[in-house]
């Protein structure tokens, strides 16, 4: 079946770029996205990139879509400790959620 | 716009109590979702309705009932609480054109001993 796999902890430094990798099996996502989840809340998707483009920036945000090995990644400049939190990527056409990157900063 | 709303927030169960989750949503959404979420097994679809009227299981319906009552609620019903449904419960709508995203409520947290 469909499936979406992610690592599961980041930790980075204040400042640095973090970079939170995932790979889906379902190539037939019209979309692929990228969701956060504050601590006790629910998920707000953070952004999304159609699946013909190679590369979306949004502000410090950049997603980088590689269909040839299904691979999709988020890339976040200048990490500020307000970053932390889970990230999840979802695609597929039943919307199959990753389990969830936990990502770390530390000042 | 309060968007997704869900009641209760907490809610401890013994073991055979039964329960019904609560959710509406004011934005005119005709798909909703019910997600369980478990540490180290991210989120898992329970139930979803495409629209008023209709009800389709996910990946992990067992134990579960849905009731989507118009356009606005979609509750989810524990109708025998096992241990195993300890979790956190988080129902979404979505738009019904690309890109699809989904709004999600504060979540509920259950915990059944």
């Amino acid at each position: 079946g469909e499936d979406v796999e992610q690592s599961l902890f980041l930790s980075v430094r204040e400042g640095d770029s973090s970079v939170i990798n995932c790979t889906y099996t379902d190539s037939s996502s019209t979309y692929l996205y990228w969701y956060k989840q504050e601590p006790g809340a629910g998920l707000q998707l953070l952004t999304y990139i159609f699946s013909n483009m190679d590369m979306k920036q949004d502000q410090r945000l950049t997603v980088l879509l590689n269909k040839k090995d299904k691979h999709l990644s988020l890339r976040i400049a200048d990490t500020q400790t307000g970053d932390s939190a889970i990230y999840f990527c979802a695609g597929g056409t039943a919307l199959i959620f990753g389990k969830g990157t936990t990502l770390s900063v530390s000042s | 716009n309060a968007g997704v709303t869900q009641t209760p927030k907490f809610q401890v169960l013994k073991t055979g109590q039964s329960m019904t989750l609560q959710c509406a949503q004011d934005m005119n959404h005709n798909s909703m979702y019910w997600y369980r979420q478990d540490p180290g097994m991210g989120l898992r679809l329970i139930y979803y309705s495409a629209s008023e009227g209709t009800t389709d299981k996910g990946e992990v319906p067992n134990g579960y009932n849905v009731s989507r009552l118009n356009k606005r609620e979609f509750s989810l019903r524990l109708e025998s609480a096992a241990p195993s449904q300890t979790s956190v419960y988080f129902c979404a709508s979505s738009e019904d054109r690309h890109p699809y995203e989904q709004y999600f409520g504060p979540g509920t947290r259950l915990t059944v001993t």
